[in-house]
């Protein structure tokens, strides 16, 4: 069964790097999102991006992220200059471009920052 | 804005009895999707069931299943016969159904323990 992954499984950076983490969503779906989980919290969207442009953001989603699809099949969220309140599990999801759409998420990467 | 509440923080069950899990919503919307995600220790968001707001009938998948009060807007999820393995963190999530690719709305999730 087709399934949603995500690299690195644990990234762990001091305050201030910048980190790349990876999605490849599943292969015919066209819309992708990122979520965060701090823990012991829900879970928040981010971001969700269809046809190589964001479709919606979140008010957390400010400057410091960003997204991009480099190539056919990777999906990143970039996070320029890391603060210790995002360490947090994000989680990429991808879905068809069908009205009945539902969000697939893939393993999560937890982000550590020291 | 659409809100997700689950009022449960914790639940328990002895395995092989039912549970429910409880989840109420807030929209002015008439057309979304209602889901309920498991998220085991591993972290990972596992997809249970999902329900059209527009169909009446109560979803349903294998031992789980739902109970949808568009009225009420509640969401309950079912477990019949609870398995040592259906023990997680339980999230409702709600979508509005106007377009594809809308965000999901998480609840604050319901830590489930089974009991053997």
């Amino acid at each position: 069964e087709p399934e949603v992954t995500q690299t690195p499984s644990h990234q762990v950076t001091q305050m201030g790097q910048e980190v790349i983490l990876r999605c490849v969503p599943i292969s015919n779906h066209l819309y992708f999102y990122w979520y965060r989980q701090i823990l012991g919290q829900k879970v928040e969207f981010l971001v969700s991006f269809y046809n190589n442009e964001i479709s919606e953001k979140s008010e957390i989603f400010d400057d410091q992220f960003s997204v991009e699809r480099p190539d056919g099949s990777n999906f990143t969220l970039k996070i320029r200059s890391t603060k210790l309140e995002d360490s947090a599990m994000y989680f990429c999801a991808s879905s068809e471009v069908v009205y009945t759409d539902t969000q697939y998420f893939g393993p999560g990467t937890r982000l550590t920052v020291l | 804005a659409q809100t997700v509440t689950q009022s449960q923080p914790e639940m328990s069950v002895q395995e092989a009895e039912t549970v429910t899990l409880s989840c109420t919503y807030d929209t002015s919307e008439s057309d979304y999707y209602l889901f309920w995600y498991k998220q085991p220790p591993s972290r990972q968001m596992i997809l249970v069931i999902r329900q059209e707001a527009y169909k009446q009938q109560n979803a349903t998948e294998n031992r789980f299943s739902v109970n949808f009060q568009k009225a009420a807007k509640s969401f309950s999820l079912k477990i019949s016969d609870s398995q040592l393995g259906d023990a997680a963190m339980y999230f409702c999530a709600y979508r509005r159904g106007e377009t594809s690719g809308s965000r999901l709305t998480f609840g604050e999730g319901t830590q489930l323990t089974v009991n053997p």
